[in-house]
C-alpha cells in the first residue's frame, strides 16, 4: 500500500544538535510539506517543495533546513538555532492534478515527536 | 486576511447524541475547504473535502458538511456519535493556484459515556 513514512517516531535533541526527521511517500506526489503542531494551535508550516530540487520557506522556517534530492524524500533538519523545538512534526504529500489544475487533498504521514533532553 | 476559526476548542457531547463543529473562514479566492481528524499522536485523516458543486459532501465514517458561501462557514455534522469518534478535528481551506493550506487550530471531541 501507498504511503508516507516519517522516522523516528520519537526522537530527542540535545543542546547544540542537529537533528534530522525522515519522510519518505511511494504516492508519486509531487508537493510535500513539513509541520510544526503545538497544543491548542493547529498547524503551522516549515517548508513546503512543489518539485525535486526546489523548495520555500513557509511561516515558521527559521531554525529549520530541507532538501529536496528525490521525489519521494523530504528530509527535515532542526538545527540548533531552533531554541524551542519540542513539537510533533507532521510530514504531508500533496498531488498536483494537471489536468483540470485543481489540487488534491494532502495526505500526512504518522508524525515524530521532538523533545529536548 | 485570510484565516481560518474553529470557535469551539473543545466539545463534549454523549456517545449516540448528533455533532456539529463549526468552521469559518476568510479567503479572497474560491475556496476549497477540508475536514481532517486526529487521533492521539497521529497523523491526520482526510475526512471530506469540497472542491465545487453540491455543498453538502458526504465523508468517510458518516460524517458529512455543508459549504455555505453566504454564511462563509463547512460546518461537519454526525447524525449519531461513537465512542471512537474522540479525536481533534481540524478545518482547512485552499486555493487551486495555491499548494498552502490555512488551518484552523482544531476542536477537540470528547464523547460521553
Amino acid at each position: 500500500d501507498g504511503g508516507i513514512t516519517q522516522s523516528p517516531k520519537y526522537l530527542f535533541r540535545k543542546e547544540g544538535q542537529n537533528v534530522t526527521l525522515s519522510c519518505e511517500q511511494n504516492l508519486n506526489h509531487d508537493a510535500m510539506y513539513w509541520y510544526r503542531q503545538d497544543p491548542g494551535q493547529g498547524l503551522r508550516l516549515i517548508y513546503y517543495s512543489q518539485i525535486v530540487n526546489d523548495f520555500q520557506k513557509g511561516d515558521i522556517a527559521e531554525g529549520y533546513s530541507v532538501s529536496r534530492e528525490k521525489k519521494e524524500s523530504f528530509p527535515l533538519t532542526v538545527t540548533s538555532a531552533q531554541k524551542n523545538p519540542t513539537a510533533f512534526y507532521l510530514c504531508a504529500s500533496q498531488l498536483r492534478d494537471t489536468f483540470s489544475r485543481s489540487n488534491q487533498p494532502q495526505h500526512f504521514g504518522d508524525g515524530t515527536r521532538l523533545s529536548i533532553l | 486576511a485570510q484565516s481560518v476559526t474553529q470557535p469551539d476548542i473543545h466539545i463534549t457531547v454523549s456517545e449516540g447524541a448528533s455533532l456539529e463543529l463549526r468552521c469559518n473562514y476568510s479567503y479572497g479566492a474560491t475556496p476549497y475547504l477540508f475536514w481532517y481528524v486526529q487521533s492521539p499522536g497521529q497523523g491526520l485523516q482526510l475526512l471530506l473535502k469540497y472542491f465545487s458543486g453540491d455543498t453538502l459532501v458526504q465523508g468517510i465514517k458518516g460524517f458529512e458538511a455543508e459549504f455555505k458561501r453566504s454564511q462563509s462557514s463547512f460546518n461537519l455534522r454526525k447524525p449519531s456519535v461513537h465512542w471512537s469518534d474522540a479525536a481533534e478535528y481540524f478545518c482547512a481551506v485552499g486555493a487551486v493556484s495555491n499548494y498552502q493550506l490555512i488551518w484552523g487550530a482544531g476542536t477537540k471531541l470528547i464523547i460521553k459515556p
